[in-house]
């Protein structure tokens, strides 16, 4: 599976706009770049995936870098239950078996 | 729809116990799926299952079994618990391999 870099902690205020990085430089063109995250005391739950377009919904937005090696996933305007571990993976649709979770990025909102 | 089910929320056990860890879903799910969290670790995957009668190993399958006789139900067991156990316990389903997965609320097992 191809690998993918996260800083280990951010923080920012509440109501203000979040970008969480992902480096991935070893991606291939059949991988997908999935966002899952994980409130405190809870199972993970899903965010936003995509392939190679800027991807929209009701809980973020999903900027992929022209060449794919890297993503960014953007929380408009944080609020302090978006305080949680953001994981981002890569899956390749030929053989999704399992999701390869990294240690993703605690993030802290500060009111 | 309730979702992911898991029972019990926290068990404690001693070395050698054996126990099962209950995992449900009402949502008609085919894929179902077990992992591990140890603290300050992302998850792994212990085994999983594509459909009722069908289970596979994941990264880490030893010390534990499951079976699907059921598209509902996919409970894991430990046969000998062993302190290395101890950990937090989160099943998954979703519709098929690729699609989004749902996790469950998790089982905290501590193992003494």
């Amino acid at each position: 599976d191809a690998k993918t870099t996260q800083p280990n902690s951010m923080e920012s205020n509440e109501e203000e706009p979040v970008h969480l990085p992902c480096n991935h430089s070893t991606i291939s063109g059949t991988d997908y770049i999935h966002w899952y995250r994980q409130l405190p005391s809870q199972g993970p739950e899903y965010v936003i995936h995509g392939l190679t377009s800027n991807v929209n919904n009701r809980m973020a937005s999903l900027a992929i870098a022209e060449d794919r090696k890297s993503s960014t996933l953007i929380l408009h305007r944080a609020t302090l239950r978006d305080a949680a571990v953001y994981y981002c993976i890569l899956r390749d649709r030929r053989g999704a078996q399992k999701l390869v979770f990294g240690q993703g990025t605690r993030l802290t909102i500060n009111p | 729809n309730a979702g992911v089910t898991q029972t019990p929320k926290f068990q404690v056990l001693k070395t050698g116990q054996s126990m099962t860890l209950q995992c449900a879903q009402d949502m008609n799910h085919e894929y179902m799926s077990w992992y591990r969290q140890d603290p300050g670790m992302g998850l792994r995957l212990i085994h999983y299952s594509v459909g009722a009668g069908i289970t596979d190993q994941g990264e880490v399958p030893n010390g534990y079994n499951v079976s699907r006789s059921t598209t509902e139900d996919f409970p894991l067991r430990l046969l000998s618990a062993a302190p290395s156990q101890t950990s937090v316990y989160f099943c998954a389903s979703s519709l098929g391999v690729w699609e989004t997965q749902y996790f469950g609320p998790g089982t905290r097992l501590l193992v003494l």
